[in-house]
């Protein structure tokens, strides 16, 4: 079982938005930067987000990242087939003194 | 352009040793902290180790005592050895660079190496 919390699935229509969220506690969440990754199946992970809200070069600003205490969310607007894929949080827990990652989620675009 | 290729995976006897690479181009290994990440079959992300720019390493619980991250920088390779491995260490090995304009977080990833324990 992750340190970090996602619902292992969500679903909304082409064009729709969703939020993917990520809970976690004040050794991690709450105290350190939170990133986001995307996996498209039979690829490695790409990031999406860092420092809980910015965006790397070449990511699309339909992707967008909060964090309000120990919780973060991951928001996609404008959803495309595309965006099929999985999503994970990830941060650094300092009491673990380790990496940590939430259990992922499930994107399907219906 | 930024490459991060591993290698070295392969089917290993449990009890047995095992050491993957991952040869980085592009950037130089020792000015980026660098991870390795691992996936189970079928299983979501899970961190393994990081090596920081100072030499500082930091490793799950899971592994702590087993695996040994390290580098060379003449080879801008990173390394991660594996020791008394586990039918549970049988995973895509991913090696992952820091992004240096934060503390954690990777921006480029290689496309991993199989590593499958079993007798």
């Amino acid at each position: 079982q992750s340190v970090l919390t996602q619902p292992p699935s969500v679903s909304a229509a082409p064009g729709q938005k969703v939020t993917i969220s990520c809970s976690g506690s004040g050794s991690n969440i709450g105290n350190n930067y939170v990133s986001w990754y995307q996996q498209l199946p039979g690829t490695a992970p790409q990031l999406l987000i860092y420092d809980n809200n910015k965006r790397p070069s070449g990511i699309p600003d339909r992707f967008s990242g909060s964090k309000s205490g120990t919780s973060a969310t991951l928001g996609i607007t404008g959803l495309q087939t595309g965006d099929e894929a999985d999503y994970y949080c990830g941060t650094w827990d300092s009491s673990l003194s380790a990496g940590i990652f939430g259990g992922g989620t499930k994107l399907t675009v219906l | 352009e930024v490459q991060l290729v591993e290698s070295g995976g392969g089917l290993i006897q449990p009890g047995g040793s095992l050491r993957v690479s991952c040869v980085v181009s592009g950037f130089t290994v020792s000015s980026n902290y660098m991870s390795w990440v691992r996936q189970a079959p079928g299983k979501g992300l899970e961190w393994v180790s990081v090596l920081y720019r100072g030499g500082d390493t930091y490793y799950a619980d899971s592994v702590k005592g087993r695996f040994t991250i390290s580098r060379d920088n003449s080879k801008n390779t990173l390394f991660l050895q594996m020791n008394s491995l586990r039918a549970e260490d049988t995973a895509v090995y991913y090696c992952a660079r820091g992004l240096v304009a934060t503390v954690w977080g990777f921006d480029y990833w290689g496309r991993g190496t199989l590593v499958t324990v079993s007798s």
